[in-house]
């Protein structure tokens, strides 16, 4: 099993849409938990940490329930430049200690 | 952005031959790392420095060696690249500030 695990999509989905992600972690001693954005042949790009009471940052919310080890990414209003791949990384207690899923690719559409 | 710059961008090289790929950062992070990333594999360590000549071994270490000799440079060699080699390799650093890690731009590298 991999230690961060998330929906591969494709996500397709109609502009103005709400869409959620999720992702799962097997680490129950993870400290921290994020999401990045990687669009086609670029690198990851922090998008927002997360953090246990939940966050929100304009249209993106990201929430950590660490009951059931996952944490969720939501957008509201979908644009057109939301078009891209989302990964979660989660990170142990150390810093050489960071784990990124293999990403969920969405697509907004007009 | 951390100021992480990797060099060479593309690189298509044969079976059997070293390959060095560089990391250069302009912020002084301590923290830095080298990931392959794959598809349906994700963002894989391959090493890690935590300082002039610190370094240590990440998950996908077999076939990769580092070096990081000043605070700025970490350089990734393939001492004989293989094709399974063949991926995009991105540099990344840790900073400080927010505890998260930011990526150079990726070098993407074609073993034949």
């Amino acid at each position: 099993r991999k230690e961060v695990e998330q929906d591969p999509g494709p996500f397709n989905v109609p502009e103005g849409a709400t869409v959620a992600f999720n992702c799962t972690y097997s680490n129950s001693a993870s400290q921290s938990f994020f999401w990045y954005r990687q669009d086609c042949r670029k690198e990851p790009k922090l998008l927002m940490s997360v953090y246990s009471s939940g966050n929100e940052d304009g249209r993106f919310t990201a929430q950590l329930n660490r009951a059931s080890q996952y944490i969720s990414l939501l957008i509201r209003d979908s644009k057109l430049s939301d078009s891209a791949t989302y990964l979660c990384a989660v990170r142990g207690n150390n810093n050489n200690d960071m784990r990124f899923g293999a990403g969920t690719r969405l697509t907004v559409k007009p | 952005d951390a100021g992480i710059t990797q060099s060479p961008r593309h690189k298509v090289t044969e079976t059997g031959t070293p390959v060095t790929l560089r990391c250069h950062q302009t912020e002084n992070h301590r923290y830095m790392y080298w990931y392959r990333q794959d598809p349906g594999h994700g963002l894989r360590l391959i090493h890690y420095s935590y300082g002039v000549k610190d370094t240590d071994k990440g998950e996908v270490s077999d076939g990769y060696s580092v070096s990081r000799s000043k605070t700025e440079d970490f350089l990734l060699t393939l001492e004989s690249a293989t094709s399974s080699q063949t991926s995009v390799y991105f540099c990344a650093a840790l900073q400080g500030t927010g505890n998260t890690i930011y990526f150079g731009e990726g070098s993407w590298l074609t073993v034949v």
